[in-house]
């Protein structure tokens, strides 16, 4: 079975940094990725990452270590537009994906 | 270019009914699925499609049927609907299924009274 845990919720102030902490216990792993998820609206994919390592896209960046089943969201220089879930999910070995419950984060002013 | 439609965008249905959601997608996609999202669960997958003549079970496939017919639609049956069906559905598709990148649907937003 899959486990994948993450944060409820996390609030932060705009142009802060906030770091969305995900471990994971899986059978098998072939990548963990990152989606966001507006209130009422469908995911959007984020990152993606196979090898541990950062992952840097613009504000974003995805972190993953294989050894510890241990991967984080930074997101810098928050705006409005931020506030939102964020979905962790891993790629088991039957490449199907397994979502952890996601994290809300809140944006103020 | 339309990506993923969903239809419904939203249902309310009498328990013991049966309903059919649709999905189609316009991206020539091999791999399609099916995900319910439940508040404090996040996404389980209920049924998948690695191409088109081929389905296979999720996490949660008990009361829920496929079809994948041609490439472009994946319907979703609830043949006898129960309240605990009552979810939001998403669809989703990717070139296959070691694609990197799954692209959601719009959703469903289903009521089983």
């Amino acid at each position: 079975g899959q486990n994948i845990d993450q944060p409820t919720e996390m609030t932060a102030t705009e142009g802060a940094i906030v770091q969305i902490n995900c471990t994971y216990q899986t059978s098998g792993f072939n990548g963990l990725f990152w989606y966001q998820q507006h209130a009422g609206e469908a995911p959007t994919f984020l990152s993606y990452n196979v090898l541990d390592g950062l992952e840097e896209k613009g504000r974003f960046s995805s972190f993953l270590s294989r050894s510890k089943g241990y991967s984080y969201l930074l997101l810098k220089e928050l705006q409005m537009k931020d506030s939102a879930s964020y979905l962790c999910a891993v790629k088991s070995n039957d490449y199907k994906l397994s979502f952890g419950a996601g994290t809300t984060v809140t944006v103020r002013a | 270019i339309a990506g993923i439609t969903q239809a419904p965008t939203s249902q309310i249905l009498a328990a013991g009914r049966r309903m059919t959601l649709r999905c189609t997608q316009d991206m020539r996609h091999n791999a399609m699925y099916w995900y319910r999202q439940d508040l404090g669960l996040g996404l389980r997958l209920i049924h998948y499609s690695n191409t088109a003549g081929t389905t296979g079970k999720g996490e949660v496939p008990d009361g829920y049927s496929v079809s994948r017919a041609n490439t472009d639609d994946f319907p979703l049956t609830l043949a006898s609907a129960v309240p605990s069906q009552t979810s939001v559905y998403f669809c989703a598709s990717s070139g296959g299924l070691e694609s990197n990148e799954q692209f959601f649907g719009p959703g469903t937003r289903l009521t089983v009274l």
